[in-house]
């Protein structure tokens, strides 16, 4: 597609159910990141992907979280037993994975934990 | 792995005033760095680059950001700034599809 697209945009939902965020890259872009973004926080780097695989890991924060790429493209990154300490804005972003780290973002699927 | 530190949360300045926001990194070798900015309700663009050369980069917006390996800063400037420059502005250092970003600095701009 022209940009990264991610889904939904607004998600609420409530403590202890699981969802499922997901991302779009950019058309032929292999390289793919989640960011979180927290009311007042900076940008917490949560996972990256080249291809389909995950080299780093070590950003998310608890092992509620898993996310997974597929066939290279879309990802999904799946929360397990929201807390509401999981409410904030789930940032993805796309590089044609030359190494030049020029991200392109999402607009965000902001999740609010009830 | 590498950091970046942006010590200041929150700047404010007059309109057409000048504008600096402070940039600090952690890497063991020079790193391609960015400026970040998050207008709000919008998504992050990017601002400008450094990968190497020139160590005064010059990015959209007039906006520009200068390297000092010394101080392991890329600070980022504009001469005159505009009201609508009122945003997050976010420094991030990158390293083979690493990339990491800086808590932020909320940018406000009285009239």
């Amino acid at each position: 597609g022209a940009g990264v697209s991610q889904s939904p945009s607004n998600k609420v939902t409530e403590k202890g159910k699981d969802v499922e965020l997901r991302c779009d890259p950019i058309s032929g872009h292999t390289a793919l990141y989640w960011y979180r973004q927290s009311l007042g926080q900076g940008l917490e780097f949560l996972i990256y992907f080249q291809g389909n695989s995950a080299p780093d890991k070590s950003g998310l924060p608890s092992d509620r979280f898993s996310a997974e790429r597929t066939g290279g493209s879309v990802s999904t990154l799946t929360i397990q037993r929201t807390q509401q300490e999981d409410s904030a804005v789930y940032l993805c972003a796309s590089e044609p994975g030359s190494g030049a780290n020029v991200l392109t973002f999402g607009a965000g699927s902001r999740l609010t934990v009830l | 792995a590498q950091s970046v530190t942006q010590p200041d949360i929150h700047i404010t300045v007059s309109e057409g005033a000048s504008l600096e926001l402070r940039c600090n990194y952690s890497y063991g070798a020079t790193p391609y760095l960015f400026w970040y900015v998050q207008s709000p309700g919008q998504g992050l663009q990017l601002l400008l680059k450094y990968f190497s050369g020139d160590t005064l980069v010059q990015g959209i917006k007039g906006f520009e950001a200068e390297f000092k390996r010394s101080q392991s800063s890329f600070n980022l400037r504009k001469p005159s700034v505009h009201w609508s420059d009122a945003a997050e502005y976010f420094c991030a250092v990158g390293d083979n599809n690493d990339m990491r970003f800086g808590a932020g600095t909320r940018l406000t701009v009285k009239p």
